[in-house]
């Protein structure tokens, strides 16, 4: 079956340095992937989006990569902010299946100041 | 832009009650909605996708008849629980995706809680 994995435990790290998050993936084939911040009783907010023939994707202190050979996407956070703390979870596409997300369990990030 | 309304964000009511939650697209239209449900420290599960116009996608395993989704316009969805029990309490979130438009992300609700007593 289908199966998304992110790191259960929080990702605990000083601020000013990067935090690195993985999302691996198996039985699946998606035609992109995307990155979601979600807070405590709140909704996910999306961050970015990579396509399955893209291998890096920037936005300011955030990068993406995507390797559908490892199965795997790395979500990097540069220069972190204690603000930056929160529930980072990845989520899968295909472009067949009506525009339906399987979402990963999420990693907790915990920037200390 | 691309702003999602949900609401109730918080709702707390006895087993028997059911409940009605709203999902609305504020700035854009959105002919699919989807509603997802998570449990602490969980992943979103989707429970259905919903259509305007037409009848509600269900996943496998979601009772079509307890959760109750229409879709009548292009900026609403409601998501109504029938007959809740405390083993629906659970985070409700829905998300919409800008019309037309294919591999871009989704603009979800703030959530609702729900819980049964």
């Amino acid at each position: 079956s289908q199966k998304i994995e992110q790191n259960s435990e929080a990702l605990n790290i000083q601020e000013g340095k990067t935090a690195t998050l993985t999302c691996n993936y198996t039985n699946y084939s998606p035609a992109y992937l995307q990155w979601y911040r979600q807070d405590p009783g709140r909704g996910p907010v999306f961050l970015l989006l990579i396509r399955e023939n893209e291998k890096e994707k920037r936005k300011e202190r955030l990068k993406v990569t995507f390797d559908t050979t490892l199965k795997q996407s790395l979500f990097h956070i540069t220069a972190s902010q204690p603000a930056d703390s929160a529930t980072y979870l990845c989520a899968l596409g295909r472009s067949d299946s009506s525009y339906k997300l399987i979402f990963g369990s999420g990693t907790r990030l915990l920037v200390r100041p | 832009g691309a702003v999602v309304s949900q609401h109730p964000s918080r709702v707390i009511c006895k087993s028997g009650t059911s409940v009605k939650i709203e999902c609305r697209s504020l700035d854009f239209q959105a002919t699919t909605m989807f509603w997802y449900r998570q449990f602490p420290k969980q992943s979103l599960m989707l429970m259905a996708t919903s259509n305007e116009g037409s009848k509600a996608t269900y996943e496998q395993g979601v009772e079509k008849d307890k959760f109750l989704i229409n879709h009548a316009s292009l900026t609403l969805s409601t998501l109504t629980v029938t007959s809740a029990h405390p083993e629906d309490s659970s985070f409700y979130i829905c998300s919409a995706e800008v019309m037309g438009y294919s591999n871009q992300p989704q603009h979800f609700g703030d959530g609702t809680r729900l819980s049964i007593l």
